[in-house]
């Protein structure tokens, strides 16, 4: 049973666009984080929490929001999607221990603004 | 901050031969290193990982490698088969307390029947 879930799975939106992606993790993980994917970059932190209302900065957050309303849940808000924005999106949860972070990936949601 | 260089991006081998992938990196302080392994339309699977104590792992048919002085890191799947077709990722992290992982730019590994 997966223990990262994000939805939706697929999405178009145009240029303007608000779009909000969603994470939900099983794994009782205070870490939870929203990467981006795109090909030549690897993974791209955008922005991360370890608890409930908690929320950082990644490397990427320019243009985008993000907020963790419960240990289970966080979303990812693009309040005016730009084309700049298309690329698959991996929500991952983590216990956050410092000798050695495994990170817990859902299966992604891709996101097209045309 | 830290950088991680991985190459090729991509490769081809033949079933039943052995398939290398690199990732270099730029923090000598960096203590955790890790492979990823992320199949068509799925997310990233942990395959293994090493603290900066280990030089060598091996497990089920792979097998990392750490050269701390040349600040290298290896993956080698011996004998690969098609299953073994994936996009492979290095993730690094440092020893200052840091959690964060340091993603390099992926492998995309086509293991050709």
């Amino acid at each position: 049973e997966a223990a990262v879930t994000q939805s939706p799975r697929n999405k178009v939106t145009v240029t303007g666009g608000n779009v909000t992606l969603s994470c939900r993790q099983t794994n009782s993980h205070n870490y939870m984080y929203w990467y981006r994917q795109d090909t030549g970059h690897g993974l791209r932190l955008i922005h991360y929490s370890y608890g409930a209302g908690n929320l950082q900065i990644g490397d990427v957050p320019d243009g985008y929001k993000a907020t963790r309303t419960t240990q289970e849940d966080f979303f990812l808000l693009l309040e005016l999607a730009s084309p700049s924005q298309t690329s698959l999106y991996f929500c991952a949860s983590s216990d956050g221990r410092v000798s050695g972070n495994t990170l817990y990936f859902g299966e992604g949601s891709r996101l097209i603004v045309v | 901050g830290e950088q991680v260089e991985q190459r090729p991006p991509h490769l081809s081998v033949r079933e039943g031969d052995s398939a290398i992938i690199i990732c270099t990196y730029t923090d000598s302080a960096t203590a955790y290193f890790s492979w990823y392994k992320q199949e068509a339309g799925a997310g990233l699977q942990l395959l293994m990982s090493v603290l900066s104590n280990v030089d060598r792992k091996e497990e089920q048919g792979l097998t990392v490698l750490l050269n701390k002085k040349d600040k290298r890191l290896s993956l080698n799947l011996t004998a690969a088969h098609p299953g073994d077709s994936a996009v492979y990722f290095c993730a690094v992290s440092a020893s200052s307390g840091s959690w964060q992982l340091i993603f390099g730019s992926g492998t995309q590994l086509t293991v050709m029947p």
